[in-house]
């Protein structure tokens, strides 16, 4: 049964700190790893899509890499902000034929301004 | 594109109630996801639907649970006899999509249930 685990479970950081979110992965059986963003009491965003072919994707502050080998995940900001301030989830997807994704339980960013 | 939309936003219910949620996808997405998600927890896969048809179902989703996507266009889930454990977010995402591996999903803000 495929498991994710994000540390930290929270963090809080000065603004303009770069900071690196980690996620694990117990089978490396994965289609694709998504990084996402929740804010309180809101539905999901999608930050940054890995294909499990590929070793990392990258988006304006965000850079996200996957080691499928070692099952480990990080998403990496950039100079943060207090915008940044949100929920980040990491899921992998482990159906051939459909976005059936496992998530972690998320670590809450807070940055202070 | 209006985004994903749910409704309603929250429901509150008596336990043994039976209660009704929709979702509507972007428009021409052709799969549409129902998820769950507790408090401090990440979301979990219930159901999808590739057009009409309804192609996965989680172990979670009992026979209490059933989906519907008629014409492929909106979705609603219905919970028969809700209990207290239903209560939780129900999250609704859509795709378009022509390959599994790079397929990203939309997400609508969701349907809080509680129930009491």
């Amino acid at each position: 049964k495929q498991e994710v685990t994000q540390i930290p479970a929270a963090l809080s950081v000065p603004e303009g700190e770069n900071l690196v979110l980690n996620c694990s992965f117990t089978d490396s059986a994965i289609y694709n790893l998504q990084w996402f963003r929740q804010d309180p009491g809101k539905g999901l965003t999608s930050l940054l899509l890995i294909q499990s072919s590929q070793r990392e994707q990258t988006s304006g502050r965000l850079n996200a890499s996957l080691d499928k080998s070692s099952g480990r995940s990080t998403l990496y900001i950039a100079a943060s902000q207090p915008g940044d301030s949100a929920t980040y989830l990491c899921a992998v997807s482990i159906l051939e034929y459909g976005n059936k994704l496992v998530f972690g339980a998320g670590t809450i960013l807070r940055v202070k301004s | 594109d209006t985004g994903v939309s749910q409704d309603p936003r929250h429901k509150i219910t008596k336990r043994g109630q039976n209660v009704t949620f929709r979702c509507d996808p972007i428009s021409e997405h052709n799969r549409l996801y129902w998820y769950r998600q507790t408090l401090g927890q990440g979301p979990e896969f219930l159901t999808y639907f590739q057009n009409e048809a309804q192609l996965e179902k989680s172990r979670l989703l009992s026979d209490r649970f059933s989906a519907e996507r008629p014409k492929g266009s909106f979705s609603t889930l219905e919970i028969q006899r809700t209990e207290q454990g239903d209560s939780a977010m129900y999250l609704c995402a859509s795709s378009f999509v022509v390959w599994t591996a790079n397929e990203k999903l939309f997400f609508g803000s969701g349907t809080q249930l509680s129930v009491l």
